[in-house]
């Protein structure tokens, strides 16, 4: 069964350092999505991406967050200078359509800023 | 702006007994679809059962089923016999159709942590 792919599992990385999460969508999917989950807390939505542009952003997703799909299969999650409370799970998730259907979301990756 | 409230911090249930989460949302759109996830310790986000909106029946996914009151806003899930492997955070999600709003994002409640007792 076609998956989202999250690399790596668990990052760990210095305050201030710039890290890139990455994410492999299912094949066919066009439209694709960041969700942070701070530990112990509610999933939060911060962007979602379709046909190489943002279609939506939320308040947490500033200018330190950038995303990118640089080739036809990736989608990347770029933290320019990490803080401390950066440290979450992030989720990818990927959807075939906007419409009628759901998103599938990655096992995710566990950013840690110490 | 839409809402999901999971008034339930935890549950426990007897392994094989049936147990039901609790879910309210808010919203002024009609149309819309409404999720519940399971994430086991691993924190993976696994689907367990989806409702759309429109459809009155209620979904059903083997021993997972929702009781979906579109009037009274409100989307509980039951699990029927009850197992070990069960035991996890169930997360209610609420997704708009977009047609007024625009908007594709999932919006989820702050999840209920079920236990399963041997």
């Amino acid at each position: 069964e076609p998956e989202v792919t999250q690399t790596p599992s668990h990052q760990v990385t210095q305050m201030g350092q710039e890290v890139i999460l990455r994410c492999v969508p299912i094949s066919n999917h066009l439209y694709f999505y960041w969700y942070r989950q701070i530990l112990g807390q509610k999933v939060e939505f911060l962007v979602s991406f379709y046909n190489n542009e943002i279609s939506e952003k939320s308040e947490i997703f500033d200018d330190q967050f950038s995303v990118e799909r640089p080739d036809g299969s990736n989608f990347t999650l770029k933290i320019r200078s990490t803080k401390l409370e950066d440290s979450a799970m992030y989720f990818c998730a990927s959807s075939e359509r906007q419409k009628n259907t759901e998103a599938f979301f990655g096992q995710g990756t566990r950013l840690t800023v110490v | 702006a839409q809402t999901v409230t999971q008034s339930q911090p935890e549950m426990s249930v007897q392994e094989a007994e049936t147990v039901t989460l609790s879910c309210t949302y808010d919203t002024s759109e009609s149309d819309y679809y409404l999720f519940w996830y399971k994430q086991p310790p691993s924190r993976q986000m696994i689907l367990v059962i989806r409702q759309e909106a429109y459809k009155q029946q209620n979904a059903t996914e083997n021993r997972f089923s929702v009781n979906f009151q579109k009037a009274a806003k409100s989307f509980s899930l039951k699990i029927s016999d009850s197992q070990l492997g069960d035991a996890a955070m169930y997360f209610c999600a609420y997704r708009s159709a977009g047609h007024t709003s625009g908007t594709y994002k999932y919006i989820f409640g702050t999840g209920t942590r079920l236990k399963v007792l041997a």
